[in-house]
């Protein structure tokens, strides 16, 4: 069974430019998460997705950041315009369903450096 | 929002030795989970507690799910050099969201 695909693994940008980061949870899985995961610290839910749905956002700098899961199976996260504290690990995760939360199948990231 | 103080930040071992790391929350928590991530890797999980004083192992890690459940351990026993990472501890807050909130990890480096 493949996992979650995310790329690109890494992103450079200058502060200011536009990105976007991209994930394909593992088949079938209905729940889709976005944590943001900033170096020496654990990862923070960003946006939660149950199938096209957001169920949380509540962690989400909406002036900045979008999400969206329109078919409901990949999705795509972007920051713009990026700022140097968004300089961090964005990691995708999914499980079967929400009941299945602990089970969060975690993908490699992606490393955004914000210069 | 709920922040898990999770101890000690590294630890340096040599191996064969035990490991014990620890999470403590401000409010009791329903599910504690304890989480290892390899460089370049997101968070895989270890081991998934759900009641109050469940011991559970994996292997060579056992965790407990505090009496107050307001914390957590995690021991590693007789440890290798592939156990070198970081572990997270994680939790699902009583009557709070869904969402997971994550510790800030302990660093374990085992030398051989």
């Amino acid at each position: 069974e493949a996992g979650v695909a995310q790329s690109p693994r890494y992103k450079i940008i200058e502060k200011r430019q536009s990105v976007a980061f991209w994930c394909n949870p593992i088949s079938g899985h209905a729940t889709l998460y976005w944590y943001q995961q900033i170096l020496g610290q654990g990862p923070k839910l960003l946006i939660q997705f149950q199938n096209n749905g957001v169920v949380d956002d509540s962690q989400l700098p909406k002036d900045r950041f979008s999400a969206e899961r329109l078919k409901g199976v990949d999705s795509t996260l972007k920051i713009q315009p990026a700022k140097l504290e968004d300089s961090a690990v964005y990691l995708c995760a999914s499980s079967s369903d929400l009941r299945s939360y602990n089970e969060q199948f975690f993908g490699p990231g992606t490393r955004l450096t914000v210069l | 929002g709920q922040q898990l103080n999770q101890s000690p930040q590294s630890m340096f071992i040599q191996e064969g030795e035990d490991v014990s790391m620890n999470c403590t929350s401000s409010s009791i928590f329903n599910t504690w989970l304890w989480y290892k991530q390899d460089p370049g890797e997101g968070p895989v999980l270890l081991i998934a507690l759900y009641k109050a004083g469940e011991l559970t192992s994996n292997g060579r890690l056992t965790a407990q799910f505090g009496i107050t459940r307001k914390d957590s351990f995690l021991n590693i026993s007789a440890s290798i050099p592939s156990d070198v990472g970081i572990y997270f501890c994680a939790g699902r807050e009583q009557g709070g969201s869904e969402k997971l909130v994550f510790g800030k990890g302990t660093k374990l480096t085992v030398n051989p």
